[in-house]
Parts: structure tokens; C-alpha cells; sequence
């Protein structure tokens, strides 16, 4: 089954809010990464978090990982109708890469 | 059901020879993604195509990377004169339609010489 799930699968906020998804996952990794999908087109990755690591900040994007509930979260602050998108959590451990099924995210202008 | 296939799994070529790697989508799925991924380092989007035709190819390197989605058969990305830089995982993804999710194949990993 994919090492990576995400919640909530929804979410929709207006402009300005801060987002918060979630991503829990299954057995050890080298490091965990996000990427955003706008509709239609490839994936964009966002940023990347190595298992040693416990907190990491890009521009308007802070992310978490927190290897003994095997989780992370991504934040992102002062949302923009741009932000509008799916974001999906991906792991690594070595061997296999998984993405998890991706949170669909809405800024309402 | 079989996902997304990719061959080889492996690869290994020297400088200045050709990679041929293949992908085949999910049954159904018109929509083919290229991507590449260094040691270490997130994926990089690479080309997005449609059967016969290349709709976003903008991450692909102007010289010796090429890609095609023909009518009948598996999507083939093509590398030519591969130098050391080019070793990585190349992974494909295919999509039902263009909104529709990607389902990544295992991936192949180039290695040169």
C-alpha cells in the first residue's frame, strides 16, 4: 500500500489564512519531500526534509517531521489564491520513493 | 491492475552512449510525466505528454534529452551522448486524464560511467 497518506484531503480557506496538511506515513525514510500539482500540469517540488532534520523553512513554507510519530506537516502562511493547488507529501527510504494521496487545497480570494 | 511499468529498472551505460528508458501507463491513462530525481533531492519535472503529442516540456534540457508518447507502445524518454551528470532515478507517471491524479512506476536508475 502508498507509505503516505495525507489530511485532510480538502481544505479551503480565504486569503491571508494560514494552511496546515498533514502526512503520516508507515516504516523508516532518508528523507521526506512535498510537492504542489496545479491542475493539469507536473509536479513542482516544494521542499525537502532529510530524517535528521525537525524543522524547515522556504520563503512563506515551514515544514515539520517528527520520525517517532513518522508524520510531517506543511504550513503555509499568509495564503494566496495562488496557493491554490493539491499538495502531496513523497517519502524516500533508499530503495523506494511513495507519494501519499495529496490534499486539495482552496484560497478564496 | 497493473501500475505504472518501467524498464529497465536498472541502467548502465558509458559516456557518450544512448539511454533508452521506457514507460508504460496504467491501463487507461493517456497522460504520461517525466520526471528526474538526483541524490538526495526532490523530483524535477521534466516533460508532460499526451498520446503523440508533448504538451509542457519545459523542465526537459534543450540538447540530447528527447521524449516521445507514440500512438501504439510505451512513452520513451531518450537520452543521447549521456555524460556522469546524467546518472539519476527517472521516474515516469501516468493520469487518466489531465486533473486527473499521477501514479508513479518504480522508476530507472541511469547510471554512466
Amino acid at each position: 500500500s502508498q507509505q503516505g497518506e495525507e489530511d485532510p484531503q480538502a481544505l479551503s480557506i480565504q486569503e491571508g489564512e494560514n494552511a496546515t496538511m498533514n502526512c503520516s506515513y508507515k516504516t523508516s525514510i532518508n528523507n521526506l519531500q512535498w510537492y504542489r500539482q496545479n491542475s493539469g500540469r507536473g509536479l513542482v517540488h516544494l521542499i525537502l526534509i532529510r530524517s535528521n532534520e525537525r524543522e524547515k523553512h522556504s520563503g512563506r513554507l515551514r515544514v515539520t517531521l517528527d520520525t517517532s510519530k513518522k508524520s510531517s506537516s506543511l504550513l503555509i502562511t499568509a495564503s494566496r489564491a495562488a496557493d491554490t493547488a493539491s499538495y502531496f507529501c513523497a517519502t524516500d527510504t533508499g530503495n523506494q520513493f511513495y507519494f501519499g494521496t495529496g490534499t486539495s487545497l482552496t484560497v478564496i480570494p | 491492475n497493473a501500475g505504472v511499468m518501467q524498464n529497465p529498472r536498472h541502467l548502465v551505460r558509458r559516456r557518450g552512449q544512448e539511454a533508452r528508458l521506457r514507460c508504460s501507463p496504467m491501463k487507461g491513462h493517456s497522460h504520461v510525466y517525466w520526471y528526474r530525481q538526483l541524490p538526495e533531492e526532490g523530483l524535477k519535472f521534466m516533460v508532460y505528454l499526451q498520446k503523440e503529442n508533448i504538451i509542457d516540456e519545459s523542465g526537459m534540457p534543450k540538447e540530447r534529452f528527447s521524449a516521445e508518447f507514440p500512438k501504439e507502445g510505451p512513452s520513451i524518454l531518450r537520452i543521447q551522448q549521456v555524460v556522469r551528470g546524467d546518472s539519476a532515478a527517472y521516474f515516469c507517471a501516468s493520469s487518466k486524464g489531465a486533473q486527473g491524479e499521477q501514479f508513479f512506476g518504480p522508476g530507472t536508475r541511469l547510471t554512466v560511467l
